[in-house]
C-alpha cells in the first residue's frame, strides 16, 4: 500500500535559515510524489513534484526536493527561509495501483518562521 | 485556469441537517476529488469522479453521505443527518487525465461546522 511519512508536525526555524522538512514514503510501484504548502483558512498549492524524470527538483518560491531511492525519502529543502515561508507543508503520493491517482498525504509539517 | 472553486466557504449546520457544498473544477479537467482534512491532519481521500462516473468511494463515506458529478463538469457533495464528527474543511481537487503525473489543482475548501 501507498504510505507517506512525515517526520516532525511542528518545525521552526530563523529568517535566512536552512529549511529543511522531511518525507519518507511507501510505495509498492515507482512513486509519484508532490509536496503542496497550505496557508491558514486556504486550499493546498502544488510546490513541487517528482515524476521520475530528475531526482532533484526545483518547485516555486526556492524549494526544492531529492528524490533518494535507497533511503524512501523525499524531503524538501530551501536554502533560506522567509517569513512568507510560514504555513503548512503536506507531502503526498499518488495512488496509481488504484487507477484514480488519488493522493495519500501525510500528517502535515507547520513551520514556524522567527524573526 | 480560474482555478477550482468552491461554494460555500463556510457552513454552519445544527446536528441533523442537511448540507450540498459544490465544486466547480477547472474546465478541461476530467478527473475530481474529494477529500476531507480534519485538524492537525493531512487530506483524507473521501471519492473520485472520471468526467460524470464515480468509480471510488472511500470507506469514510458514509451512507450518509452522496457525491454527483452531473454532465461531468461540477459536483455536489451531499451531508444528510450531519454529525458533530462531520465537522472538517472539505476538499475539491481536479486534474487532467495523462496518469499519475498529472497533478491536482485544490479549491480553498468548505469548512463545515457541526453545531
Amino acid at each position: 500500500a501507498q504510505s507517506v511519512t512525515q517526520l516532525g508536525s511542528h518545525v521552526s526555524v530563523s529568517e535566512g535559515a536552512l529549511v529543511l522538512l522531511r518525507c519518507n514514503y511507501s510505495s509498492s510501484v515507482p512513486p509519484y510524489l508532490f509536496w503542496y504548502v497550505q496557508y491558514p483558512n486556504q486550499g493546498l498549492q502544488l510546490l513541487l513534484k517528482y515524476t521520475s524524470a530528475a531526482t532533484l527538483v526545483k518547485g516555486i518560491n526556492g524549494f526544492e526536493a531529492e528524490f533518494k531511492k535507497s533511503e524512501t525519502s523525499f524531503h524538501l529543502t530551501k536554502p533560506s527561509a522567509h517569513m512568507s515561508d510560514a504555513a503548512e507543508y503536506f507531502c503526498a503520493v499518488s495512488d496509481a495501483p488504484s487507477g484514480t491517482y488519488k493522493y495519500i498525504f501525510g500528517t502535515g509539517t507547520r513551520l514556524k518562521v522567527l524573526a | 485556469d480560474t482555478g477550482v472553486s468552491q461554494d460555500p466557504r463556510h457552513k454552519i449546520t445544527k446536528r441533523g441537517q442537511n448540507v450540498t457544498f459544490r465544486c466547480d473544477p477547472i474546465s478541461e479537467h476530467n478527473r475530481l476529488y474529494w477529500y476531507r482534512q480534519t485538524l492537525g491532519q493531512g487530506p483524507e481521500f473521501l471519492t473520485y469522479f472520471q468526467n460524470e462516473a464515480q468509480l471510488e468511494k472511500s470507506r469514510l463515506l458514509s451512507d450518509r453521505f452522496s457525491a454527483e458529478r452531473p454532465k461531468g463538469s461540477f459536483s455536489t457533495l451531499e451531508i444528510q443527518r450531519t454529525e458533530q464528527g462531520d465537522s472538517a474543511m472539505y476538499l475539491c481537487a481536479s486534474s487532467r487525465a495523462g496518469g499519475q503525473a498529472s497533478e491536482q489543482y485544490f479549491g480553498p475548501g468548505t469548512r463545515l461546522t457541526v453545531t
